[in-house]
C-alpha cells in the first residue's frame, strides 16, 4: 500500500516556540493532503485541507495564523505550529489522498501518516 | 457537535466469535462511510467503505452494514482474530458521487480486544 511518513514522530518544545511537522507521501504524488488533530480519547478532527500550489482550506475554528500549512510539492506538506502553547499539545496526523483499487473499483483513498506527538511545556 | 459517534469506547471478544462495532451519525448529507483501523503509534489504515446507495458491503471477514433511516452503520468482523485488536474508527463524507470523498468526519473510535 501507499506510504505516508511524518517527521518528527515526537517533539517537545518550550512555550512560545514554533514547531514544524513534515508529511511526505513516499511512493506516490498527492495533490491533496489533510491535517488532523486528535485529543486523548477523542476523534480525529480535520484541521485543514492542503492542495499543492495553493492556499490551504481551514476548518471552522482553526486559526490560520497559528497553524501554517505549506504544500510546496506533490509529495510534501508541512504544518507549522507558531508560538506554541501548552494547549496546542496534541497528536497531529496527516493524510494524503490518491486513487486506488478498492474491491476492483477505482476509489480515492486517504493514506495516513503515523502521527506526531507534540508536547508544549 | 459530534456528527459521527461511536458510543462504545471498547469491545472485548473471544477469538473466532463475531465482533460488531457500531457507529451513528447525525448529518443527513453524509453519503459515504468508511472504517479505519489504527494500531498504537501508527496512522489509521483503511478497512472497508460503503456508499449510501448500498446497505451492505462485504470484503473477506469484514462486512459493513448501513441503515440510512436510522443513521447507523456497523462493522462486522467474523471470525475475529487476535490480530484484529486495534482501535476502529468510522468516518463519513458528505461528497456527492464520483470517486473522491475528500473531507472526512471521524467518530471517537472503539478499542477492540480479541482474546485468544
Amino acid at each position: 500500500g501507499a506510504v505516508v511518513s511524518q517527521h518528527p514522530s515526537r517533539v517537545i518544545c518550550k512555550s512560545g516556540t514554533s514547531v514544524k511537522i513534515e508529511c511526505r507521501s513516499l511512493d506516490f504524488q498527492a495533490t491533496t493532503m489533510f491535517w488532523y488533530r486528535q485529543f486523548p480519547k477523542k476523534s480525529l478532527m480535520l484541521m485543514a485541507t492542503s492542495n499543492e500550489g495553493s492556499k490551504a482550506t481551514y476548518e471552522q475554528g482553526v486559526e490560520k495564523d497559528k497553524f501554517l500549512i505549506n504544500h510546496a510539492s506533490l509529495t510534501l506538506s508541512t504544518l507549522t505550529v507558531t508560538s506554541a502553547h501548552p494547549e496546542d499539545s496534541s497528536f497531529y496526523i496527516c493524510s494524503a489522498s490518491r486513487d486506488g483499487m478498492i474491491q476492483n473499483q477505482v476509489q480515492e483513498t486517504q493514506y495516513f501518516g503515523p502521527g506526531t506527538r507534540l508536547l508544549v511545556l | 457537535d459530534q456528527q459521527v459517534k461511536q458510543n462504545s469506547p471498547s469491545l472485548s471478544v473471544q477469538e473466532g466469535r463475531i465482533s460488531i462495532l457500531n457507529c451513528d451519525y447525525t448529518n443527513s448529507m453524509f453519503d459515504y462511510f468508511l472504517w479505519y483501523k489504527k494500531y498504537p503509534a501508527e496512522g489509521p489504515t483503511f478497512l472497508i467503505s460503503i456508499s449510501s446507495i448500498k446497505d451492505k458491503n462485504e470484503d473477506g471477514r469484514f462486512t459493513v452494514f448501513l441503515n440510512k433511516s436510522a443513521k447507523h452503520l456497523s462493522l462486522h468482523i467474523v471470525p475475529s482474530q487476535p490480530g484484529d485488536s486495534a482501535v476502529y474508527f468510522c468516518a463519513a463524507s458528505a461528497n456527492a458521487g464520483g470517486t473522491s470523498y475528500g473531507k472526512l468526519t471521524f467518530g471517537q473510535g472503539t478499542i477492540l480486544t480479541v482474546h485468544p
